[in-house]
């Protein structure tokens, strides 16, 4: 059965830049998008961006400046990096699996991450 | 405030049904596929129905979706305690070129 576990620091600094693993195991990353969502308790749900298997990305416009998303084949592993943070950003973050572009059939169990000094 | 618009809560005997509804426009529902999640306390969303009334394996079949125009429907037919959770739907929206979830229903049993 395929699990997403995301791993990353719990505590970030301002201005810094978060980064975030996913680690895929009991499957294959071929074939699949593969995205990262981030939920907070005011603006609810937040679509960052995905990479395709193929290593084509395609990033939310409201943060595209600011994100990267990854893709490591052989440690089947996908990754963010979102820069310049501020408290905003703080959230709980997921990756998932995606067999369309929309439709993310598989969640991690997601990491939170605090933006502060 | 969210592009998709839902009730923020629905509530339920045992064994009645609940309807959550997900208003759009024509640039996200009007054109593209609607899907649901279902949250429970404390876990990571999970995918409930996709493409606007697909199952997923495993997914009872208590849970059905539909679509007209710019609105979705989420219904849950036979409610059961465990069925208390936060729903969201979403759908991918032309304009922002980005996929855009609802501000979440939260269930209650009561």
């Amino acid at each position: 059965q395929l699990q997403l576990q995301e791993s990353g620091p719990g505590l970030v600094k301002p201005s810094e830049t978060l980064s975030l693993t996913c680690t895929v195991s009991g499957g294959s990353i071929s074939g699949y998008y593969w995205s990262w969502i981030r939920q907070t308790p005011g603006k609810g749900l937040e679509w960052i961006g995905y990479v395709f298997y193929s290593g084509t990305t395609t990033y939310n416009p409201s943060l595209k400046s600011r994100v990267t998303i990854s893709l490591d084949t052989s440690r089947n592993q996908f990754s963010l990096k979102l820069s310049s943070l501020t408290a905003a950003d703080t959230a709980v973050y997921f990756c998932a699996r995606g067999f369309g572009a929309d439709v993310f059939d598989v969640w991690g169990q997601g990491t939170l991450v605090i933006v502060s000094s | 405030q969210s592009v998709l618009t839902q009730p923020p809560s629905a509530s339920g005997s045992p064994g009645q049904t609940v309807t959550i509804s997900c208003s759009g426009s024509r640039s996200n529902i009007g054109r593209n596929p609607v899907n649901w999640c279902q949250q429970l306390p404390g876990a990571a969303p999970k995918l409930l129905i996709y493409t606007n009334s697909a199952r997923p394996s495993g997914v009872p079949d208590r849970f059905s979706g539909t679509k007209s125009g710019t609105s979705a429907s989420l219904a849950i037919s036979g409610l059961q305690p465990e069925d208390e959770a936060d729903y969201f739907c979403g759908a991918w929206d032309d304009t922002l070129d980005a996929y855009v979830f609802g501000s979440a229903t939260k269930v209650t049993v009561l």
